[in-house]
């Protein structure tokens, strides 16, 4: 089945303590990003890639990284977490830069 | 700067009804769109895209028109289902961009029995 999946799903951690949320698509999508979603602000692009090696910002990096050492992963670290990253996170993967992008189930992280 | 948005936060509507979502956007060099609908708990899934050289695309039950004289685009189900219920997302993005999507704030569609 063709999909993309996120770990955790769920995740309750404490300021400072580094934590990696993975994502892989089975889909051999060049085209992978990250979003988080909170009341009233939205889907909001975090990082995005669009092949191997090739990363970029989106509308609110900070405190966040990601790399794309694969094509089927590219998973979001947050070195430091901090209370204003409590959010529901998204990945997604589309085939090509502005096509139709495929949705993980999202991760809600809790930063205490 | 960039914005999509929705018309209505919350749409009601009778189950068999057919129901009308609105967004406006806001810039005028978007030339792809596509709806998005969001289940509690899940993340948001694909409904029906458009772009920018057309004005309207049927799907199975939905609709999209797109009105580019005024920057509109709505979602039209037809004989709308307990199982529509959801949060329904446009979405806009401009070609050789960064393949970024802009979502509006979503709309809640509820579906009375």
């Amino acid at each position: 089945e063709a999909q993309v999946t996120q770990n955790p799903r769920y995740l309750i951690t404490v300021t400072g303590k580094k934590l990696t949320v993975t994502c892989s698509q089975n889909m051999n999508h060049e085209y992978m990003s990250w979003y988080r979603q909170d009341p009233g602000l939205g889907l909001r692009q975090i990082y995005y890639s669009m092949n191997v090696e090739v990363t970029d910002k989106g509308d609110v990096p900070e405190g966040y990284k990601v790399s794309r050492k694969e094509k089927r992963n590219f998973p979001l670290i947050l070195e430091s977490p901090s209370p204003n990253q409590t959010s529901l996170y998204f990945c997604a993967s589309s085939l090509l830069k502005g096509g139709e992008q495929f949705f993980g189930p999202g991760t809600r992280l809790t930063v205490l | 700067g960039e914005s999509v948005g929705l018309h209505l936060p919350t749409l009601s509507v009778q189950e068999g009804d057919n129901s009308i979502i609105n967004c406006a956007y806001s810039n005028s060099a978007s030339d792809y769109f596509i709806w998005y609908k969001q289940e509690s708990g899940k993340g948001p899934q694909f409904i029906i895209d458009i772009r920018s050289n057309m004005d309207k695309r049927q799907g199975q039950r939905v609709t999209v028109l797109l009105n580019k004289t005024v920057k509109h685009l709505s979602l039209q189900i037809a004989a709308t289902q307990p199982g529509d219920s959801a949060v329904y997302f446009c979405a806009e993005n401009i070609s050789g961009n960064t393949g970024k999507l802009i979502f509006g704030q979503g709309t809640t569609l509820q579906v009375k029995p």
